[in-house]
C-alpha cells in the first residue's frame, strides 16, 4: 500500500518563487526521501532524511520531518524552469524491508 | 558509469505471449526493485529483492514473477500479459535498501493489445 502522500497534486509558479511540497504518511518510518521526475524518464534521488533529523539542505533544497505530525516538507528556493518535475516522497516503515514505497507525487510546473 | 539499465525502452505485445524485461545494474547492489507507473496512482512496487536467490512480493505482484540469480541482474516476467498491464515499468537499485536512495532505470513503456 502506499505510504506517503503529497500535496499539492499540482503546483504552478513563476520563475524565482519558492515551491514547497508536503508529504504525509501513516506509520513510523525509519527515513523519508525525496525524488525528481522529468516527464516519462527515471526518478532521481534528491535528497534523504533520517526519522532522528528534523531538517537537510542540498543545495537550494531544504527538506523538513515532523515525526510527530508524520509529515515532510520539500522546499526549492529561488526556482527555476529547469526545476518543472513530478517530485515524490518514498517512505521505509519502521522495522520493515529498507525497500522504500512512493506516493503519488505533487508535479510542479515553472514558468519562466 | 555506475548505472541501472532497463531493455526494452518500449514494447508492444499481444495477450498472452510471455515476455521479459531486462534490468541490469552495474554497482554491486545488494538491493533491487521493479515498479510500475500509472496516471494519477504513482509508482507502485511490483517485487523486490534483497540479495540473491532472495525476492519478495510487492503491492502489485499479480500476474508478474521474477528471479535473482545474480547480483546485477532482475529481470521481470510476465507469463501471459494483459491489457491491464500496459503501463511504465522501472527497475531500481540501491546498496544499503532505502538508505542511500536508489538508482532508477530508464523506464520500459509497455503497451498490451
Amino acid at each position: 500500500s502506499q505510504q506517503g502522500e503529497e500535496d499539492p497534486q499540482a503546483l504552478s509558479i513563476q520563475e524565482g518563487e519558492n515551491a514547497t511540497m508536503n508529504c504525509s504518511y501513516k506509520t513510523s518510518i525509519n527515513n523519508l526521501q525525496w525524488y525528481r521526475q522529468n516527464s516519462g524518464r527515471g526518478l532521481v534521488h534528491l535528497i534523504l532524511i533520517r526519522s532522528n533529523e528534523r531538517e537537510k539542505h542540498s543545495g537550494r533544497l531544504r527538506v523538513t520531518l515532523d515525526t510527530s505530525k508524520k509529515s515532510s516538507s520539500l522546499l526549492i528556493t529561488a526556482s527555476r524552469a529547469a526545476d518543472t518535475a513530478s517530485y515524490f516522497c518514498a517512505t521505509d516503515a519502521a522495522g520493515g524491508s529498507y525497500i522504500p514505497t512512493f506516493g503519488r507525487g505533487t508535479s510542479l510546473i515553472v514558468h519562466p | 558509469e555506475a548505472q541501472v539499465t532497463q531493455n526494452p525502452r518500449y514494447l508492444i505485445t499481444v495477450t498472452g505471449k510471455k515476455l521479459t524485461v531486462t534490468c541490469s545494474q552495474n554497482m554491486n547492489h545488494e538491493y533491487m526493485s521493479w515498479y510500475r507507473q500509472d496516471p494519477g496512482l504513482g509508482l507502485r512496487q511490483i517485487y523486490y529483492s534483497m540479495n540473491v536467490e532472495v525476492t519478495d512480493k510487492g503491492d502489485v505482484p499479480e500476474g508478474y514473477k521474477v528471479s535473482r540469480k545474480e547480483k546485477r541482474n532482475f529481470p521481470l516476467i510476465l507469463e501471459s500479459p494483459s491489457p491491464n498491464q500496459t503501463s511504465l515499468y522501472f527497475c531500481a537499485s540501491s546498496s544499503t535498501g532505502a538508505l542511500n536512495g536508489y538508482t532508477f532505470g530508464s523506464g520500459t513503456r509497455l503497451t498490451v493489445v
